[in-house]
């Protein structure tokens, strides 16, 4: 079963909304998780790195402002999209890894799929 | 800075057929590992392999198996007795060893012909 869980699955919402994205580890505590961007036919782009009671780590290119991160658990991740606009329509994924297991693939979630009219 | 290149934008094979993914990458690390990903149209992120830089042995899961040429940077995947539900975006992916950052490629579509 899914290791990672994402809520919501879709958003579709107005300009000038702010958009909370949730990442939960259901059975391990993360202490770091990552958000990833992709758009349609592309890559994921890693944005930033959560780091549980600190602050986030952006990718260059990322505004901080606008993508605001909080993991304010071992098992929570989340990411707010501040004022939201259409450019910011995109997939965003996070994941997580298990602690002391170097040697193995993080877990993604499903991904939330946001639509800014 | 490491780098991933996936030069196959599109594949496609018939069914039960063989097909092979390409994918190197740049680094002037010595330890790091590589992996493939799998997602299909529901977008979900699907591990299919992976492999440690510091093991000669290829990895092997199944129908799919790579090819790893450590001083070359080349990692590819090939899918035996290809089935439709291998149809999907497949990404290569790089980590190094001190961090948990994946870099991905920018992916090759596989299309599967029955």
């Amino acid at each position: 079963g899914a290791v990672v869980s994402q809520h919501p699955s879709r958003v579709i919402c107005k300009s000038g909304t702010s958009v909370k994205i949730e990442c939960r580890s259901l059975d391990f505590q993360a202490t770091t998780m990552f958000w990833y961007r992709q758009f349609p036919k592309q890559s994921l782009m890693l944005m930033a790195t959560s780091n549980e009671g600190s602050k986030a780590t952006y990718e260059q290119g990322v505004e901080k402002d606008k993508f605001l991160i909080n993991h304010a658990s071992l098992t929570l991740s989340t990411l707010t999209v501040t004022s939201a606009h259409p450019e910011d329509s995109s997939f965003y994924i996070c994941s997580a890894r298990r602690p002391l297991t170097s040697n193995q693939p993080q877990h993604f979630g499903d991904g939330t799929r946001l639509s800014i009219l | 800075a490491q780098t991933v290149t996936q030069s196959q934008p599109e594949m496609s094979v018939q069914e039960a057929e063989t097909v092979t993914l390409s994918c190197t990458y740049d680094t002037s690390e010595s330890d790091y590992y590589l992996f493939w990903y799998k997602q299909p149209p529901s977008r979900q992120m699907i591990l299919v392999i992976r492999q440690e830089a510091y093991k000669q042995q290829n990895a092997t899961e199944n129908r799919f198996s790579v090819n790893f040429q450590k001083a070359a940077k080349s990692f590819s995947l090939k899918i035996s007795d290809s089935q439709l539900g291998d149809a999907a975006m497949y990404f290569c992916a790089y980590r190094y060893d001190n961090t948990d950052k994946l870099i991905f490629g920018t992916g090759t579509r596989l299309q599967v012909f029955p």
